[in-house]
């Protein structure tokens, strides 16, 4: 059972262009998301990240949107860099005594120069 | 200012054998997690430790697999005998003590081989 899902595996957008990668989830308990980036044999990196009272949150090229009614949350960056290059994931906890982290399956993002 | 450490960062193992991963938690975090990817996959969560405590261990097989995270030195996840399925990434995480507190900030990882 996926709680978590990441539709696209990839995308692929121009330098200077905005990137949008979106994030699906099931379950309603889900109070906090946040946003990592990964690259090859690194560890997943974190990026931004959003409590479910809120419905936008910002940071320097990187907004993250959450509409709770939908279970959906995007990921924006722009403009995207070259150097954005790697694959996203989602994730979700909702929090209680474990804040275990549930993630998505990822989106692969290539920025073309 | 070290993030999370993680030893050894690629290990091989023959089926049968034992694998041990260390973690070394950022400073200030007493918070450990456990992650798991297997190839093409997300990171699926296995454990979460506190020191000298394992408070969640919902994600971990019940067999072979152990964790630890004691008073001194870093936490410890131990496979025992293991098999080709255990061939896979493992990230450690941790993060700070306090309510209100989500990010978890990720090791390199060891990416365990098993021939």
């Amino acid at each position: 059972d996926q709680q978590v899902k990441q539709n696209s595996p990839s995308l692929s957008v121009q330098e200077g262009r905005i990137s949008i990668l979106n994030c699906d989830y099931t379950n309603s308990m889900f109070d906090y998301f946040l946003w990592y980036k990964k690259y090859p044999a690194e560890g997943p990196t974190f990026l931004i990240s959003i409590s479910s009272i809120k419905d936008k949150n910002e940071d320097g090229r990187f907004t993250v949107f959450l509409n709770k009614s939908a279970k959906h949350l995007s990921l924006h960056i722009v403009p995207s860099q070259p150097g954005d290059s790697a694959v996203y994931f989602c994730a979700a906890t909702s929090g209680g005594a474990t804040n275990k982290l549930i993630f998505g399956t990822g989106t692969l993002l290539a920025v073309q120069p | 200012n070290a993030g999370v450490m993680q030893n050894p960062r690629h290990l091989v193992r023959r089926r049968g054998q034992e694998a041990r991963l260390r973690c070394s938690p950022m400073k200030g975090h007493s918070h450990v997690y456990w992650y798991r990817q297997l190839p093409e996959e997300g990171l699926k969560f296995m454990v979460y430790l506190q020191k000298e405590n394992i408070i969640d261990e919902s994600g971990m097989p019940k067999e072979r697999f152990s964790a630890e995270f004691p008073k001194e030195g870093p936490s410890i996840l131990r496979i025992q005998q293991v098999v080709r399925g255990d061939s896979a990434a493992y990230f450690c995480a941790s993060s700070q003590k306090g309510l209100g507190i989500h990010e978890q900030f990720f090791g390199p990882g060891t990416r365990l081989t098993v021939l």
